[in-house]
Order: structure tokens, then C-alpha cells, then sequence
């Protein structure tokens, strides 16, 4: 079974410019996570779908941040535009469904904004 | 009180050791716990789900929760080089959104 694929695997990007992260969920999992990672810290949840609807995007600073999940399947997190600050690496995961369960990470984006 | 708490070591045990790691965790989060692995520049990677009191065993790795005094550990028997790794512990709160502890890092010696 194939895992959780993202692209790109790295970014580098001036700052002010945007940029655009791709995930392709487990097949069959219906629940989608965005995460960001900085540097010795634990993942923090950006935003979760479950099929197409957004139920908890609370984390994410919309200001910049946007997020979509078409047909419930393939997601697509933007930033627009990127800071400093928003270097980092950020994760997809996917999951049957919620109420705790197992949730499964794709690669990462490594995102070096400068 | 940070809503799941772990030593940020490192962890040092010698190889073939039981390597035991540890997660406190506060009210908020209460619901369902979780156990990843993560490698220097890799994603996490899932090792165990816990979601009742006790233990649960699964080959060398064993989790244990105990609600009563809100911590959650896990033990790594045998320990091998290849364990060395930051572990991350994970825990739901009502909503189920999924917390992390800022993981420990576990240096299995040769």
C-alpha cells in the first residue's frame, strides 16, 4: 500500500514570494492533516479535513495560509506571502477517520524561506 | 502545564539495554496516545497506539498508560543502534486533534 506522498520534497524561496505544498493522502483515508514542524519541536496541526470540508483550521494564520481539499482527495497548502518565519518543514498525514485514529505522515516538505 | 510533556534528553543506554521513555500529559488531552519515531531529517513514523490502561505489546516495544497518574511511556527492549531516533508522544484531547510532546532523543550506544 502506498503511503502519504507530498511534493515538493524541498523549497527554497525569497521571502514575499509564494509558494504551494501537494499531498496525496493513503488511499481510501478520508481525513487529512497539515502540519508544521519547526526545528526539536513536535508537529503543531495547521488545519484537518475530513473528505472536502475543513473541521478544524483554528492553527491556521489565514492571513496567508490557504488550504484546499478538492473531490475530498489530493490537498494543496499555500503561502502567500512567505515570511522568515515560516521556514520549517511541513507534513501531511492522513487517517481513516478521526476520534483517535492512527495517523500516518508523508514525507515532508522542507521549506527554507530567505 | 504544557498539554504533553517529555524529557528532551538524549537518552543514553547501551546497546541491548531497555531503553524506557516517558510522556506526562495534562487534562485537556486525554483520549487516545500514540507513539512515533522520528529520524534525524525524516517524518514521523508511527510505532504504537495506546488507548486504555495497561500494557500493549507489540515485538520489542511495549506502551503503557496509566490515566490515574497521567503518563504514558514506552520501552524499547533490546536496544539497537538503529533506535536511535527522537521519540514523539501524542495524545488527543476532546476535539481529537492530535498533540505532540517535543520528543526525546534516545542514543542507543554500540
Amino acid at each position: 500500500e502506498a503511503g502519504v506522498v507530498q511534493s515538493p520534497r524541498y523549497k527554497i524561496i525569497e521571502k514575499k514570494q509564494p509558494v504551494a505544498f501537494w499531498c496525496n493522502p493513503i488511499s481510501g483515508h478520508n481525513t487529512l492533516y497539515w502540519y508544521r514542524q519547526n526545528l526539536g519541536q513536535g508537529p503543531e496541526l495547521l488545519i484537518r479535513y475530513e473528505n472536502e470540508e475543513a473541521v478544524d483550521d483554528s492553527q491556521l494564520p489565514k492571513d496567508r495560509f490557504s488550504a484546499e481539499r478538492l473531490k475530498g482527495v489530493d490537498s494543496t497548502l499555500k503561502i502567500q506571502p512567505a515570511e522568515l518565519g515560516d521556514s520549517a518543514v511541513y507534513l501531511c498525514a492522513s487517517s481513516s477517520g478521526t476520534g483517535g485514529h492512527e495517523q500516518y505522515f508523508g514525507p515532508g516538505t522542507r521549506l527554507t524561506v530567505t | 502545564q504544557k498539554e504533553v510533556e517529555q524529557n528532551s534528553g538524549p537518552l543514553s543506554v547501551p546497546e541491548g539495554a531497555i531503553a524506557s521513555l516517558n510522556c506526562t500529559y495534562s487534562d485537556r488531552v486525554s483520549q487516545s496516545f500514540f507513539w512515533y519515531r522520528q529520524y534525524s531529517g525524516k517524518s514521523p513514523e508511527l510505532i504504537m497506539s495506546i488507548y486504555s490502561n495497561g500494557d500493549k505489546e507489540d515485538g520489542r516495544f511495549t506502551a503503557q498508560l496509566n490515566k490515574a497518574s497521567q503518563y504514558v511511556s514506552l520501552l524499547i527492549r533490546d536496544s539497537q543502534p538503529s533506535d536511535s531516533a527522537t521519540y514523539l508522544c501524542a495524545a488527543t484531547d476532546s476535539s481529537y486533534k492530535l498533540i505532540f510532546g517535543s520528543g526525546t532523543r534516545l542514543l542507543v550506544r554500540p
